[in-house]
Order: C-alpha cells, then sequence, then structure tokens
C-alpha cells in the first residue's frame, strides 16, 4: 500500500534560518504530492502540491520538488518566521478518490 | 463563502457510548472525507462520500460509519465507544474527490474516558 515517511520533529529554529523537512514516500503509479500544514487549533490547509515528476511546487516562500528518482518531496524555505510555527504533513493521493496517505507530520517551532 | 464546519468542537463521552458528528461542507463541493488523527498515527483515512454514496473506506471496524445527505452535509458515528477512539477528527470536503486540494474543518475532538 501506499505510505508517507517524514522526518521525526519536532523541529526549532531560530528565525530567519533555512528550512528542511524530509518527505519520501512509497506508492504504485504516479501520485500526486502534497504539503499541508496545521496551525494550532486549527484544521489542515494545503500549502503547496506537485502532480507530476520534476514540477516544482511553491507558496508563502516554501518550495518543494518532485522527485521520482528518489521518490522525496522535500520540504524547504529560506528564512523561517515565527508564524512558520506549525505542523507540516507531507502527503499523497493515487488518483482514487480522496483516499490520501498522510505522513506523521514534523512539528515546528520557530524562536525569535 | 463558508468554510467547512464541524460540529460540535468537542465532545466527552464515556466507554460503550455512541457518538454523531456532523460536517458542512463548503457550498458546492460533493466530495466529503473524514479522517481521525492521533498523536501517534497522524492523520488515518476513515471514509470518502460523493452524491450519497460511500467510494472509499479506510482500514477502520465496522463500529465507525457515516453517511451523506442530499445536500452533500455528513455525519460520521461512532458506537460502542472506546478509550482508543479517543481522537481529533477531522473532515475534508472539494468539489469531485479525485486528486483536488482537501478542503478542512477545524475538528471535532472527541474524548472517551
Amino acid at each position: 500500500g501506499n505510505s508517507v515517511t517524514q522526518m521525526e520533529g519536532p523541529v526549532t529554529l531560530s528565525e530567519e534560518a533555512f528550512l528542511t523537512i524530509n518527505c519520501t514516500y512509497t506508492a504504485t503509479g504516479y501520485p500526486s504530492l502534497f504539503w499541508y500544514v496545521q496551525y494550532p487549533g486549527e484544521g489542515l490547509q494545503l500549502l503547496l502540491k506537485a502532480t507530476k515528476a520534476d514540477d516544482k511546487g511553491s507558496n508563502k516562500g516554501f518550495e518543494a520538488t518532485y522527485r521520482k528518482e528518489t521518490t522525496s518531496f522535500h520540504l524547504e524555505k529560506g528564512s523561517v518566521q515565527v508564524s512558520d510555527s506549525a505542523v507540516y504533513f507531507c502527503a499523497l493521493s493515487d488518483g482514487g478518490y480522496q483516499k490520501v496517505t498522510f505522513g506523521t507530520g514534523t512539528k515546528l517551532q520557530v524562536i525569535p | 463563502k463558508a468554510g467547512v464546519t464541524q460540529t460540535p468542537r468537542y465532545l466527552i463521552k464515556t466507554r460503550g457510548q455512541q457518538v454523531t458528528l456532523s460536517c458542512s461542507p463548503i457550498s458546492g463541493h460533493r466530495s466529503v472525507s473524514w479522517y481521525q488523527q492521533t498523536p501517534g498515527q497522524g492523520l488515518q483515512f476513515l471514509f470518502e462520500y460523493f452524491s450519497e454514496t460511500q467510494r472509499n473506506k479506510g482500514n477502520f471496524p465496522g463500529r465507525f460509519s457515516g453517511r451523506q445527505f442530499s445536500n452533500s452535509r455528513s455525519e460520521m458515528n461512532v458506537s460502542t465507544l472506546e478509550l482508543g477512539d479517543s481522537a481529533l477528527y477531522l473532515c475534508a470536503s472539494t468539489p469531485q474527490g479525485k486528486d483536488e486540494k482537501l478542503f478542512f474543518g477545524s475538528g471535532t475532538q472527541l474524548s472517551v474516558l
């Protein structure tokens, strides 16, 4: 079956530091890949997506590139802010009816 | 446009009871899916409904069930509650339910005592 593996958290960074959260996946076929973010007390919201190999998703300074050869979709941001503190989920959809597979989430804490 | 609305926000139940959670999707969205979120397991897919039909189901026991109404609103029911059912239950909607961006509600926090 499909699976998503994310790096363990929590990740603690100083403001303006570089962020990388690793994500690798296992799936048959050509899944779509997503990063969702969850702020305290809220549901998840889509941060970015990529639907085919070598696509780069980007939003709010975050980027991730769909790497089929390494089955990875690592999330990066050049300079984090305190407001980026949240839990980040990597996810995939294999084209089935909305059975999205999520990673376990990585908590990010950014300190001033 | 109003977002996905889940009610109630918090629930406290005892073992053996049953519970019903409600989800109102974004207007025009016909697909509603449900997820269970726990600290140890992350998000796990429960089921997905489209036009009142269950199209997909996760690996949960039969105590977990759901339905969707003609106005796309959905309910999820858990019978004979167990301590391990304590979790945040999230509902998400999409227009068609295929490879699309999921719009999540804020969830219902269920505590089973």
